[in-house]
């Protein structure tokens, strides 16, 4: 089966412009998640899709990231303004489920560097 | 909150011995613990995942221990090869709001040496 397909693989932006960052799931996964992962540190979760509705969004800087799942299948992830420390690599992962049992299948990421 | 320890220091080691890696978590016991393996410049890929009834899941040269009571939980790689180099990621469930969501640690770098 097709993995996880982000788009673009890189980007480099200067601080204060916008990016948008795309996520084609695994098909028939209903679950999406969408992860930073700074030098260094494991993936911290910014956002949690069940199909097109929001399961958790507690980690997402709202101020100016947004994220959307319009039709329950692909998703983008959008930065505006960037700032420095957004620097990091961003993943999108697609689980079958909600449930703590179901693995996580995850994109290759998007690196992006703001300068 | 729940934190998640990995050994930040890389793990050397030579080929054909066992590498262990260890999790260990401060809070409540999760109820399914996943390892995952990633490689440079590359997403995650899930590698086994055990529950918190479970005391030993096995895959191949893969086995993964789970101790609620240490808090703990090992990953070992058995006869190990310079193709297992890589970094090892431990991942916790949390139930928030009636939904699953996972906590990854900060993950140990694993070099076999040939």
């Amino acid at each position: 089966e097709a993995g996880v397909a982000q788009s673009p693989r890189y980007k480099i932006i200067e601080k204060r412009q916008s990016v948008a960052f795309w996520c084609n799931p695994i098909s028939g996964h209903a679950t999406l998640y969408w992860y930073q992962q700074i030098l260094g540190q494991g993936p911290k979760l910014l956002i949690q899709f069940q199909n097109n509705g929001v399961v958790d969004d507690s980690q997402l800087p709202k101020d100016r990231f947004s994220a959307e799942r319009l039709k329950g299948v692909d998703s983008t992830l959008k930065i505006q303004p960037a700032k420095l420390e957004d620097s990091a690599v961003y993943l999108c992962a697609s689980s079958a489920g909600l449930a703590g049992y179901n693995e996580q299948f995850f994109g290759p990421g998007t690196r992006l560097t703001v300068l | 909150s729940q934190k998640i320890e990995q050994n930040s220091e890389a793990l050397n080691i030579q080929e054909g011995k066992t590498a262990t890696l260890t999790c260990n978590y401060t809070n409540y016991s999760p109820a399914y613990l996943q390892w995952y393996r990633q490689d440079p410049g590359r997403g995650p890929v899930f590698l086994l995942l055990i529950r918190e009834n479970e005391k030993e899941k096995r895959k191949e040269r893969l086995k993964v221990t789970f101790d609620t009571t240490l808090k703990q939980s090992l990953f070992h790689i058995t006869a190990s090869q310079p193709a297992d180099s890589a970094t090892y990621l431990c991942a916790l469930d949390m139930v928030a709001s009636g939904t699953y969501k996972y906590i990854f640690g900060t993950g140990t770098r694993l070099k076999v040496l040939a």
